[in-house]
């Protein structure tokens, strides 16, 4: 089982370029998450989903929109991206049988807009 | 909206040496917490977690944490640290029915020679 996987890994962009991240999981989670981690500020929730069918926006959605495929899959779109989008983007999926607030995350994709 | 603080940013500590990394939560109820670590480059890692029962949880690697309710605290420990302990070190703390969590802004740890 690969747990949850996140495309790409690194990615560099211009100023106003979109891009989509890919996220997905086959943990069988209902839940899925994104979040975006700067130096000194943990992680902050930009959008999630409780469950397939629903999104809801966390603390910091703006300049972001997201989409869930299916149960396996939570994509995060940038429509215009700004530098104050740098950063590392982790997705994260919850909702096993126990323990349902437990998140298990992906391996991160390190953003950059010049 | 419950609220996590780590008073500590960057902690330094020898190796063999013990590690105590502070946590303090806001919330009216019972909270959900968690420990996660992050090595370099990498995700994150569930460390240990606490729900109920036993204020003493043990975790990987050979941490452990323990919830105070009095304190509104839930202190990672570990009595004899390891050159492969660095990295940085989130608290996080959640709720029953509801899935979302808040992380700490996360404590960098240093392990020298």
């Amino acid at each position: 089982n690969a747990g949850v996987t996140q495309t790409p890994k690194f990615q560099v962009l211009k100023t106003g370029q979109s891009m989509t991240l890919q996220c997905a999981q086959d943990m069988n989670h209902n839940s899925m998450y994104w979040y975006r981690q700067d130096p000194g500020m943990g992680l902050r929730l930009i959008y999630y989903s409780a469950s397939e069918g629903t999104t809801d926006k966390g603390e910091v959605p703006n300049g972001y929109n997201v989409s869930r495929l299916n149960k396996r899959e939570f994509s995060l779109r940038l429509e215009s991206a700004a530098p104050s989008q740098t950063s590392v983007y982790f997705c994260a999926t919850a909702g096993g049988t126990s323990s349902y607030n437990e998140q298990f995350f992906g391996p991160g994709t390190r953003l950059t807009v010049l | 909206a419950q609220s996590v603080t780590q008073p500590d940013i960057h902690i330094t500590v020898s190796e063999g040496a013990s590690l105590e990394l502070r946590c303090n939560y806001s919330y009216g109820a019972t909270p959900y917490l968690f420990w996660y670590v992050q090595s370099p480059g990498q995700g994150l890692q569930l460390l240990l977690k606490y729900f109920s029962g036993d204020t003493l949880v043990q975790g990987i690697k050979g941490f452990e944490a323990e919830f105070k309710r009095s304190q509104s605290s839930f202190n990672l420990r570990k009595p004899s640290v390891h050159w492969s302990d660095a990295a940085e070190y989130f608290c996080a703390v959640g709720k029953s029915n509801d899935y979302k969590l808040s992380f700490g802004a996360g404590t960098t740890v240093t392990v020298r020679a």
